[in-house]
């Protein structure tokens, strides 16, 4: 259980588009999900936390409107880097904090999504 | 944030032998810890947790200690694997439901 998926693992981009990533809890629903940024041999770094039906909250010195976090449902959220540009690629990893049944504490990673931005 | 790395430590275990990571956390008031392992290209894998009340807690051949005093986590792995080879992260929770990371280590496993 607590299984959270990514897609896609890997894009590739033009600078000045937009890209769209999806973060879904396969077999839980996660009430909250969280946006992490990781550079090359760096730690991850928190973007955000998104809350199922509400606005998310930013970590200081992220643009929220770069990075545009929408939770939809109990099971998906997206990041959506507008206007991206190279300073922008780097592996985008989410994670989902379950709820019910499973541990509330613990946060589930997905398989991380590459963005290249040429 | 916290704890952003520049640069990852690395640690140079010979298989069999036993590995101990280390970590220091910023916050004095977090109360829940998690270590994770992260292998190249892959998101981070949960290994094991411990809570502020506990100073040690064990799993299948991984133990995790936790001294308060001086804010100091680490990761005991017994019989180390080639298998164990990843970067390794100590997370802490000090803000809600949010986690932050440690610079991370680089395990590698020499058959």
């Amino acid at each position: 259980g607590a299984v959270v998926s990514q897609h896609p693992s890997w894009v590739i981009c033009k600078s000045g588009t937009s890209v769209k990533i999806e973060c879904r809890s396969l077999d839980f629903q996660a009430t909250t999900m969280f946006w992490y940024r990781q550079f090359p041999k760096q730690s991850l770094m928190l973007m955000a936390t998104s809350n199922e039906g509400s606005k998310a909250t930013y970590e200081q010195g992220v643009e929220k409107d770069k990075f545009l976090i929408n939770h939809a449902s109990l099971t998906l959220s997206t990041l959506t880097v507008t206007s991206a540009h190279p300073e922008d690629s780097s592996f985008y990893i989410c994670s989902a904090r379950a709820g019910g049944r499973i541990s509330t504490d613990t946060q589930y990673f997905g398989p991380g999504t590459r963005l290249t931005v040429l | 944030g916290e704890s952003v790395g520049l640069h990852l430590p690395t640690l140079s275990v010979q298989e069999g032998d036993n590995s101990i990571i280390n970590c220091a956390y910023s916050n004095s008031a977090s109360d829940y810890f998690i270590w994770y392992k992260q292998e190249s290209g892959k998101g981070p894998q949960f290994i094991i947790d411990i809570r502020s009340n506990m100073d040690k807690r064990q799993g299948q051949r991984v133990t995790v200690l936790l001294n308060k005093t001086v804010k100091h986590l680490s990761l005991q792995i017994a019989a180390t694997q080639p298998g164990d080879s990843a970067v390794y992260f100590c997370a802490e929770r000090f803000t809600g439901n949010q986690f932050y990371f440690g610079t991370g280590t680089s395990l590698t496993v020499i058959p």
